[in-house]
């Protein structure tokens, strides 16, 4: 079974600095794709970043980018700029399927706080 | 376009009663999974369906059940409440079945078992 952890239970930047969070999964499958999804107060579970495992180059999203390194399966995330909408939860995700449907783990979630 | 709605958004129950929670996927999404999120265990995968059909159930005892309605919309019950279901049920709507697909997720459902 994939497993995603997540070392970091709370992280703190300060507003305009660059934080990585960090992510480590384990799975023997080829083919997968990797998310970080951003969960603020209000609960909604949002899109920060994803990545598809047998693409090399690795993803941006504006002040979002991530460091994968699939042989070391690690998926780390970089915020540049940080904002104090930036805090929130965010979770490192692992998505796969097979012939019973997806499979789709989350690490446990690391929170961000953003110091004015 | 209108997001994932889950509805209620916050429910309290008693131990022993059952629940039934909804979620409306954005329109054109065929698949919907649904998760439970509490402190201890984080985010796990409850089930997935996908055209009215389940297609995956993670490792959670059969007092969790769900369905798929033919308009996509699905609804997850679970009986003989436990103090231990509390949480925040999340669900998510793809518009396919392949990985590379985002998933949106609905604000989620505050389940509170007193």
């Amino acid at each position: 079974a994939q497993t995603v952890t997540q070392s970091q239970p709370e992280m703190s930047v300060q507003e305009a600095e660059t934080v990585t969070l960090s992510c480590t999964y384990d799975t023997s499958e080829s083919d997968y794709y990797l998310f970080w999804y951003k969960q603020p107060p209000s609960r909604q579970m949002i899109l920060v970043i994803r990545q598809e495992a047998y693409k090399q180059q690795n993803a941006t999203e504006n002040r979002f980018s991530v460091n994968f390194q699939k042989a070391a399966k690690s998926f780390s995330l970089k915020i540049s700029d940080s904002q104090l909408g930036d805090a929130a939860m965010y979770f490192c995700a692992y998505r796969s399927w097979d012939n019973y449907g997806q499979n789709f783990v989350f690490g446990p979630g690391t929170r961000l706080s953003v110091l004015p | 376009k209108a997001g994932v709605t889950q509805t209620p958004r916050y429910l309290i129950k008693t131990r022993g009663q059952q629940v039934t929670l909804s979620c409306s996927p954005i329109s054109g999404h065929r698949s919907v999974s649904w998760y439970q999120q509490t402190p201890g265990q984080g985010l796990q995968f409850l089930f997935e369906y996908f055209s009215e059909t389940q297609r995956n159930k993670g490792n959670f005892p059969g007092r969790f059940s769900g369905r798929q309605f033919s308009n996509s919309r699905s609804e997850m019950n679970v009986s003989t409440l436990e103090l231990g279901d509390s949480a925040l049920y999340l669900c998510a709507s793809s518009l396919a079945v392949v990985s590379n697909t985002e998933a949106f997720f609905g604000q989620g459902t505050r389940l509170t078992v007193v």
